[in-house]
């Protein structure tokens, strides 16, 4: 079976560090893009960026670019989003998502979802 | 990047079709065929329902229909289910990023 397995839910403060996964099982884990998409609370969805594992090109969009790291580690067929110093806006359900379709050139629909984590960043 | 443009909701009764808009630009829903559809019920995790503009995935009921002109894609909904009643999110690739932009969300209710 085909699934993404994100890692479990996180409560920090303001300016700590974190590093949240979704490790992956049931396909080549190299050969699909892997999304994150952000959830605030009531709020709608929100593309943060994709990787490809194979060769970790990984792009931001604008709103998030220099605000998280998004990698992979081909060993663990396992993606990772990471801030260096949360805020309380970033407090959120973030989810990790593999398009329907493997290759390089292709990251449109996504097809494979994870169970999404829950960040709450507060004092 | 601006969201796409999509109705903050739509109703519907039981058995009835209807049809939700997402509207962008050139350099996104005009300028290529790389529309997605999702829906999303309370609490859940979202999930894809059409892709490039009309196709459905596997296990998705033909009831679901996407169909794009000009800088508009819309997604169609026949027969008019209670588990259809969820929040609906249209994505599309843009130029502007390199990379998706998503809509601004529409609330399905069957009343």
């Amino acid at each position: 079976e085909v699934q993404l397995v994100q890692s479990g839910p996180e409560v920090k403060k303001p300016g700590e560090s974190l590093k949240i996964s979704c490790k992956a099982s049931g396909y080549t884990f190299i050969n699909y893009w892997i999304a994150w998409v952000r959830q605030m609370p009531g709020k709608g969805l929100e593309w943060m960026g994709i990787t490809y594992p194979d060769d970790s090109d990984t792009r931001y969009s604008p709103s998030f670019r220099g605000q998280v790291i998004i990698s992979a580690d081909t060993s663990g067929n396992t993606a990772y989003l990471e801030w260096s110093s949360l805020k309380a806006s970033d407090t959120a359900i973030y989810y990790c998502a593999r398009p329907i379709t493997p290759g390089r050139y292709y990251f449109f629909g996504m097809d494979v979802w994870g169970q999404g984590t829950t960040v709450t960043v507060s004092s | 990047q601006s969201a796409l443009t999509q109705p903050a909701s739509v109703s519907g009764s039981p058995g009835q079709s209807i049809t939700i808009s997402c509207t962008g630009t050139r350099s996104d829903i005009g300028g290529y065929n790389y529309v997605s559809w999702y829906r999303q019920h309370p609490g859940k995790v979202p999930q894809l329902m059409i892709y490039d503009v009309s196709h459905r995935p596997s296990g998705i009921s033909n009831r679901f229909s996407g169909s794009q002109s000009g800088n508009t894609a819309s997604l169609t909904i026949s027969g008019l289910q209670a588990d259809d009643e969820a929040d609906y999110y249209c994505s599309s690739y843009t130029s502007t990023s390199a990379l998706f932009v998503f809509g601004t969300g529409t609330k399905v209710t069957v009343l």
